[in-house]
């Protein structure tokens, strides 16, 4: 069975630049979950999608973050102008309903801002 | 706000002896609780999970216990093997949607 698939697996780019992280959900899961891993903060989700549907981003630490579902099977996470203090390890994680379930996590997108 | 607090940060162990893991969490609501291993590299992975209308579960070397009434649970691995080493995750959930993880104990099993 395919996991949750998230490219690119490393990224390195220049402050003001965008960056367009991909996550591919596992098949029939219906919540999707973006996370960041840092070692300061831990792990702290960013937003959550319902049947593709946003559902909670008070995680999203400031405007320049966004996310989108346009399908069941494709979400992306969007920085724009990146910034060397959004470096992180940014995770995608599904599951069969966003309460009371396990989440499955993809392998991550290491993301360094210079 | 909601949190959920894990201890120790960092714990080392003799290969063959065990090693306990702790959470507490705020949000009384909660009722289902998960544990992630994260290896170097990777990302987290279910281990076990517990849900409220239990107070233990197993599941070979690993199991979890559960006290409600003091808002904590607890992880428990018994014959600890080097591949064991890894940071370790609880989490509990917020509103009953969203979970919030611990900060994570890093596990050093040495030979």
């Amino acid at each position: 069975d395919a996991g949750v698939i998230q490219s690119p697996r490393h990224e390195v780019t220049e402050m003001g630049q965008e960056v367009t992280l991909r996550c591919k959900p596992i098949s029939g899961h219906n919540s999707l979950f973006w996370y960041r891993q840092t070692m300061m903060r831990g792990l702290e989700l960013l937003i959550y999608f319902n049947n593709n549907v946003p559902i909670d981003d008070s995680g999203m630490p400031e405007d320049r973050f966004s996310a989108k579902m346009p399908n069941a099977s494709f979400s992306t996470l969007k920085i724009q102008p990146s910034e060397p203090r959004d470096s992180a390890v940014y995770f995608c994680a599904s599951s069969l309903a966003s309460s009371n379930q396990p989440q499955h996590f993809g392998d991550g997108t290491r993301l360094s801002i210079l | 706000g909601e949190n959920v607090e894990q201890h120790p940060s960092t714990l080392s162990v003799q290969e063959g002896d065990s090693a306990v893991i702790k959470c507490t969490y705020s949000d009384s609501a909660s009722n289902y609780f998960p544990w992630y291993k994260q290896e170097l590299g990777k990302g987290p992975q279910l281990i076990i999970d517990i849900r409220s209308n239990v107070g233990e579960k197993k599941d070979q070397r690993i199991a979890v216990t559960l006290n409600k009434t003091a808002k904590h649970f607890s992880l428990h691995i018994t014959e600890t093997q080097p591949e064991d080493s890894a940071v370790y995750f609880c989490a509990a959930p917020v509103n009953t949607d969203k979970l919030i993880f611990g900060t994570g104990t890093r596990l050093q099993v040495f030979p």
